[in-house]
Order: structure tokens, then C-alpha cells, then sequence
């Protein structure tokens, strides 16, 4: 089956500092994985996604195979990076079909 | 490039009657997923289309269920509506195909069900 686990519901912290959000998966294969972003009053969208392996907005997630992680990392925190946070995962083969984490809510403190 | 965008925004409606939500993707796009939103079970996938055939399937029950046009709109059918039917509902457009595009989302139908 598969499953997306965020352990924590929320994060607080000040400007500047480091943040993690933490993303655990269950799939019995080779996964893509994702992390969507929901700024206040804005629409879910996509943050970043482990095969483009790119840094967005300072943020990067590396794909831990062995610990079934994808956690989210940026070494210092801006205050429009407070907003809910998703990860999710999709099968392999094309599908759109895409399991969702239940989200944790970020906030930054000037 | 237009956005998704789903009417109506919200709606308000009975126990036992049914509703027909629609999304519009974006141009190009020939997939459209569901999903539902409510705060105990956060978001979790109903069904996706893709060039007017349902490709996948979430655990909800029959009474929800879809359709694809072939201009790629689709629209979600919930039938016979109990009160856990309340939640958001979004729709994405992705372009589809035999990779997991980026989804697009749009703003939601707030249902409710009195």
C-alpha cells in the first residue's frame, strides 16, 4: 500500500534559522515524490520534486531509498516561507494518481 | 496560460441529494484528477481521467464518480450526499501521459451538507 507519513503537524520557528519537514513513505517500488506548497489564500502548488533535483526557493529534499524519506530542508528560514506543506508520492508507470501526506503547517516568526 | 478553474466555488446542499461539481483544465492538458479535502482525512485521491477514460481509482465509494469530455473538462458526480461529504474539493490538470507530470490545481468547491 501505499503510504505518505509526515509526523509533525507544525513547525515554528524564527527567521533565519534552519528548518526540516520530515516526509516517510510506503511503496513497493520505485516512487516519484513531491513537495506541494499552500500559501494563505493561494492554491495548492508544486514546491519541488525529487527527480529534478533542483533547489526551489532555497528549499532542496534529497530521496533517502534506504529510510523511505524525502524530507524538506532550507538552511535559513524566510517569513513567505510560512504556508502548509504536502508531501506526496506517485507510482511509477505514469500515474497521476498522487498520495498525499496530511500536511504540516509551517510558520516563520520575525 | 489560464489556470484550473472549477465552478461553482461553493455549494450548499441536502442529506440524499446529488451534485455535479465541474473543472476546467488548463489548455493542453489531458489529465484531470479529484481529490477531496477535509480536515480529519487531509487530501486523498478520488479518481484521475485521461483523454475521457478513467485511468485511476480511489477507495471512495460508487456514489462518487466522473466524466472526461473530450474538450478534457471533466465533472464529479456525488449521489445520494450524507454529511461526510462535506469537504473541498480540487481539481488538477496535468499533461499526462506515461510520467507524473506536475498537477496543477485549482482553487476548490467548497461542499456542504446539511
Amino acid at each position: 500500500a501505499q503510504r505518505v507519513t509526515q509526523p509533525e503537524k507544525l513547525l515554528s520557528v524564527f527567521k533565519g534559522a534552519p528548518v526540516e519537514l520530515k516526509c516517510n513513505y510506503s511503496y513497493s517500488g520505485s516512487p516519484e515524490l513531491f513537495w506541494y506548497v499552500q500559501y494563505s489564500r493561494q492554491r495548492l502548488q508544486l514546491l519541488l520534486r525529487h527527480i529534478s533535483r533542483e533547489s526551489i526557493k532555497g528549499f532542496t529534499a534529497d530521496l533517502n531509498k534506504g529510510e523511505t524519506s524525502f524530507h524538506l530542508k532550507k538552511p535559513f528560514a524566510q517569513e513567505e516561507d510560512s504556508a502548509m506543506y504536502y508531501c506526496a508520492l506517485s507510482g511509477q508507470g505514469g500515474s497521476e494518481k498522487l498520495v498525499f501526506g496530511k500536511g504540516m503547517k509551517l510558520t516563520v516568526n520575525p | 496560460k489560464a489556470g484550473v478553474t472549477q465552478t461553482p466555488r461553493y455549494l450548499i446542499k441536502t442529506r440524499g441529494q446529488q451534485v455535479t461539481l465541474s473543472c476546467s483544465p488548463i489548455s493542453g492538458h489531458r489529465s484531470v484528477s479529484w481529490y477531496q479535502q477535509t480536515p480529519g482525512q487531509g487530501l486523498q485521491f478520488l479518481f484521475e481521467y485521461f483523454s475521457e477514460t478513467q485511468r485511476n481509482k480511489g477507495n471512495f465509494p460508487g456514489r462518487f464518480s466522473g466524466r472526461q469530455f473530450s474538450n478534457s473538462r471533466s465533472e464529479m458526480n456525488v449521489s445520494t450526499l450524507e454529511l461526510g461529504d462535506s469537504a473541498l474539493y480540487l481539481c488538477a490538470s496535468s499533461l499526462g501521459g506515461t510520467v507524473a507530470y506536475e498537477q496543477y490545481f485549482g482553487p476548490g468547491t467548497r461542499l456542504t451538507v446539511t
